[in-house]
């Protein structure tokens, strides 16, 4: 089975430009999770998406990141502008509709390695 | 409101020797509990997971953790460290009964390195 895919693997860009990442999660995964992750730090949900409706947003910079999941199943992240503190990893991640229960475990991709100059 | 902390950014085990790596929680609600490993350039990989069940949970790789709902704890151990032990450990809170199952927190980590 393949796992979540993820890209680009790495992407230098200079800060005010647009950048743009693709996930493609498991195949029958519900939810898809956008996270960014910090040198250091543990990843922070940026939006989660259960089929094409964005149920959780809180932490999306909306004035600058929009993210969209058309038909339910790929997914894209965008910025613009890129500003030099959104250099990090962006990592796609994937999960079965949660449970009754609230168990659910995620399937992560490899991650967006973004540099901002 | 959820949130979770890892006691030790980093720990260092020569090989052989057991591992512990330290997790607290905070939640309103029973949660679901996980810990995940992420090696050099590599994706998140789930270890083991909490659920409700047993309190002891056994994971890959002989790695396990106990439930502590009064120290509201979830430490993970492995009796054994192995040289392919060393990585960045997550320990993560989700959602539980009748909550918003999706929602997850990690902690900042805890990077685990294994001497010779």
């Amino acid at each position: 089975e393949a796992g979540v895919v993820q890209s680009p693997r790495y992407k230098i860009i200079e800060k005010k430009q647009p950048v743009a990442f693709w996930c493609n999660p498991i195949s029958g995964h519900n939810t898809l999770y956008w996270y960014r992750q910090n040198l250091g730090q543990g990843p922070e949900l940026l939006i989660r998406y259960e089929n094409e409706e964005a149920v959780d947003d809180s932490q999306l910079p909306k004035d600058r990141f929009s993210a969209e999941r058309l038909k339910g199943v790929d997914s894209t992240l965008k910025i613009q502008p890129a500003e030099l503190g959104d250099s990090a990893v962006y990592l796609c991640a994937s999960s079965l509709e949660p449970q009754a229960g609230g168990a659910y475990e995620q399937y992560f991709g490899p991650g967006t390695r973004l540099t901002v100059t | 409101a959820q949130s979770v902390t890892q006691l030790d950014s980093h720990v260092s085990v020569s090989e052989g020797t057991p591992v512990l790596l330290r997790c607290n929680y905070s939640s309103s609600y029973s949660p679901s509990l996980f810990w995940y490993v992420q090696h050099p350039n590599k994706g998140l990989q789930l270890l083991l997971k909490y659920t409700s069940a047993a309190t002891l949970v056994k994971g890959i790789n002989g790695f396990e953790a106990e439930f502590k709902k009064s120290e509201t704890s979830f430490h993970l151990t492995k009796p054994s460290a192995h040289m392919s032990d060393a990585a960045e450990y997550f320990c993560v809170v989700g959602g539980g009964v009748n909550t918003n199952a999706g929602k997850s927190t990690f902690g900042d980590g805890t990077t685990l390195t294994v001497k010779p």
